[in-house]
């Protein structure tokens, strides 16, 4: 019930696409879901973050989309660039613990 | 720069040795995190400390000893690890436990051999 699973795995998309990446969650205590960003040799850096309260959140060329009743929520990266190639985790935690379960990451690689 | 910082970059240690991975964090926060990264794997939480206290060891082996002496630095002592134990060694610290953004440092990349 912890777990928060993510897909796909690995992704390609060419410059100018849209890039969607997916998680899912069984635990309803969740209430903070956040999305980090990592390039090689960095640690995961925060993206964009959600809190149930909202179906949607954006910011510049980044969406979140969380469906609350489906237990679900989304990454859009719309108009992507090769600069955004980088390995992306979805996370959840719950301010009872404020616990960060992570997601298995997306590789995600723009084309040029 | 994150405000994270930690030392060294990169470790390479055989299964006899005991080595100390340092973070230290320039926010002013008072949670501090450690968390092992493997390839294909998800980030696992290992320790959590607030206010220097641990509250939170996610059933590490005990050849990994947490130490925090205060807010700002955090080390994990590493002693007699297994070749399963190479991985990215990545440090975090947030504003309090709850539903806070985590700031991460470059992480250690560990090499056990």
């Amino acid at each position: 019930q912890q777990q928060v699973k993510q897909s796909p795995q690995s992704l390609i998309v060419q410059k100018g696409g849209i890039s969607i990446i997916n998680c899912a969650y069984e635990n309803t205590a969740f209430d903070y879901f956040p999305w980090y960003q990592q390039f090689p040799g960095k640690g995961p850096a925060l993206l964009i973050a959600i809190r149930p309260d909202v179906s949607e959140k954006k910011e510049g060329r980044f969406t979140i989309s969380f469906n609350k009743s489906a237990k679900q929520f989304s990454l859009h990266i719309m108009d992507s660039q090769p600069g955004d190639s980088a390995t992306y985790f979805c996370a959840a935690s719950s301010s009872n613990t404020g616990k960060l379960i992570f997601g298995q990451g997306t590789t995600l690689q723009v084309k040029p | 720069e994150t405000g994270v910082t930690q030392t060294p970059r990169h470790l390479v240690m055989g299964m006899t040795n005991k080595k100390s991975l340092k973070c230290e964090q320039h926010l002013g926060h008072n949670a501090m995190y450690w968390y092992k990264q493997s390839a294909k794997k998800p980030l696992e939480l290992m320790f959590v400390y607030s206010l220097e206290e641990r509250v939170e060891n996610n059933s590490v082996p005990s050849r990994f000893s947490p130490e925090c002496p205060n807010s700002s630095h955090l080390f994990l002592h590493l002693h007699t690890l297994q070749p399963e134990d190479s991985a990215l060694y990545l440090c975090a610290s947030s504003q309090w436990t709850s539903g806070n953004e985590q700031f991460f440092g470059p992480g250690t990349r560990l090499t056990v051999l």
